[in-house]
């Protein structure tokens, strides 16, 4: 059963780079597209970006200009890094993996997430 | 980029009665590519509803979806008591794939 585990540091004072890391426990990264996404707090759902494992990424505009996403083939793992932030950047982030089927042209969703990593930025 | 809205933005209902929430999309796409999830406080969200109908797997009877073009609707038929949550839609029908911004589900 595919698990995703996530970490990185949860406390960055303001213009700090964010980074964490997403890894794929008992699955490959072929065949999904691996997403971000973060939650601000009392706040709804919003969508960073996703990358496949080939490493093509395709990020909000809302935040491509401070988003970088990658992925480890040889570890499973994938990873994000949000650079410049601000206290509006205080969110629960998750990692998720997105399945489409291009074929089919069905999207079968966000079907498995990790277990949310809360990052505040303070000074 | 397509906008998704949510409503209504509370739905105060008994356990037992018929829950219908609303997502309605700025442009048309294909109804394959909406998801809907459930999220409980403290927990992330889980997966219930892929294109647009077919329920996630584990995913009791009493969740439905439907709907295309830009209309789509998450039907819960008796609310449980566990079923209190926020519901969010999502698309994949633009490169940015956008939530709406939830529906409060909340005993009344």
């Amino acid at each position: 059963q595919v698990q995703l585990q996530q970490w990185g540091a949860g406390l960055l004072k303001p213009s700090e780079t964010l980074s964490l890391n997403c890894s794929v426990d008992g699955g490959s990264l072929s065949g999904y597209s691996w997403t971000w996404i973060r939650q601000p707090p009392g706040k709804g759902l919003e969508w960073i970006g996703e990358i496949n494992h080939s490493g093509s990424a395709s990020y909000n505009p809302s935040l491509k200009s401070r988003v970088t996403m990658s992925v480890d083939t040889s570890k499973t793992q994938f990873s994000l890094k949000v650079t410049s932030v601000t206290a509006a950047d205080t969110a629960v982030y998750y990692c998720a993996r997105a399945h489409f089927d291009s074929w089919r042209h069905h999207y079968y969703g966000l079907d498995i997430w990790g277990q949310g990593t809360t990052v505040t930025v303070s000074s | 980029e397509i906008v998704l809205t949510q409503s209504p933005r509370t739905l105060p209902l008994s356990p037992g009665e018929r829950a219908t929430l609303s997502c309605r999309a700025s442009k048309s796409f294909s109804s394959s590519y909406l998801a809907w999830y459930q999220q409980k406080p403290g927990q992330a969200p889980r997966l219930l509803i892929h294109g647009a109908s077919s329920r996630a797997s584990g995913i009791p009877d009493r969740f439905s979806g439907s709907g295309s073009g830009t209309d789509f609707t998450l039907t819960i038929s008796r609310v449980e008591p566990e079923d209190f949550a926020v519901y969010y839609c999502q698309q994949y029908g633009s490169s940015v794939r956008t939530f709406g911004q939830g529906t409060k589900v909340e005993i009344k």
